[in-house]
């Protein structure tokens, strides 16, 4: 079974300065990808960043990226400079086919 | 464009009862599913649709049903409510099956079955 374990139940960072959020993974497959989702108090789910596993380089979006160790099966985010409405859930998730397998979350807090 | 809409955003079941909760998507995308996202935990699918009349089971179907008979739209089903099925239920829809790619979620709906 494919599986996504977030080990940071909470975290929080002062404003401006960089925080790092960890992501672990297991299967068998070669081809998948790996994303990173925020949920704020909204709800609303919103992808923040995508990896193919393919790729060798990391993805990088703005404030956001992601360091991918494919033997490690670790698929940490970086937000860097971060701002209050970074407060939210964090999802890492796993994708093959079609399906997101997602990780239990971390919960992050931006202090001003 | 909308997006994905939900509705209702909050609804309160008995035991017993049942309730279709509404999804809808503007965005001509053939592909939609249910996840349901428990207390502290991550989203898992319940149901998907790859077009209209075409429906399947994800994870957690027990207790669901689904139909689509258009390609915009994509109801959930609870017949029996039971307390296991409280829970925020979210839509998503994307525009091919194809491997990574983005899924837009919904709102999400809040049920809570007492």
């Amino acid at each position: 079974a494919q599986t996504v374990t977030q080990s940071q139940p909470e975290m929080s960072v002062q404003e401006a300065e960089t925080v790092t959020l960890s992501c672990t993974y297991d299967t068998s497959e070669n081809n998948y990808y790996l994303f990173w989702y925020k949920q704020p108090p909204s709800r609303q789910m919103i992808l923040v960043i995508r990896q193919e596993a393919y790729k060798q380089q990391n993805a990088t979006e703005n404030r956001f990226s992601v360091n991918f160790q494919k033997a490690a099966k670790s698929f940490s985010l970086k937000i860097s400079d971060s701002q209050l409405g970074d407060t939210a859930m964090y999802f890492c998730a796993f994708m093959t086919s079609f399906e997101l397998i997602f990780g239990q979350g971390t919960e992050l807090s931006v202090k001003p | 464009n909308a997006g994905v809409t939900q509705t209702p955003k909050f609804r309160i079941l008995k035991i017993g009862q049942s309730m279709t909760l509404q999804c809808a998507q503007d965005m001509n995308h053939n592909y939609m599913y249910w996840y349901r996202q428990d207390p502290g935990m991550g989203l898992k699918l319940i149901y998907y649709s790859v077009g209209a009349g075409i429906t399947d089971k994800g994870e957690v179907p027990n207790g669901y049903n689904v139909s689509r008979s258009t390609t915009e739209d994509f109801p959930l089903r609870l017949e029996l409510a039971a307390p296991s099925q409280t829970s925020v239920y979210f839509c998503a829809s994307s525009y091919s099956f194809a491997q990574g790619n983005e899924q837009f979620f919904g709102p999400g709906t809040r049920l809570t079955v007492l």
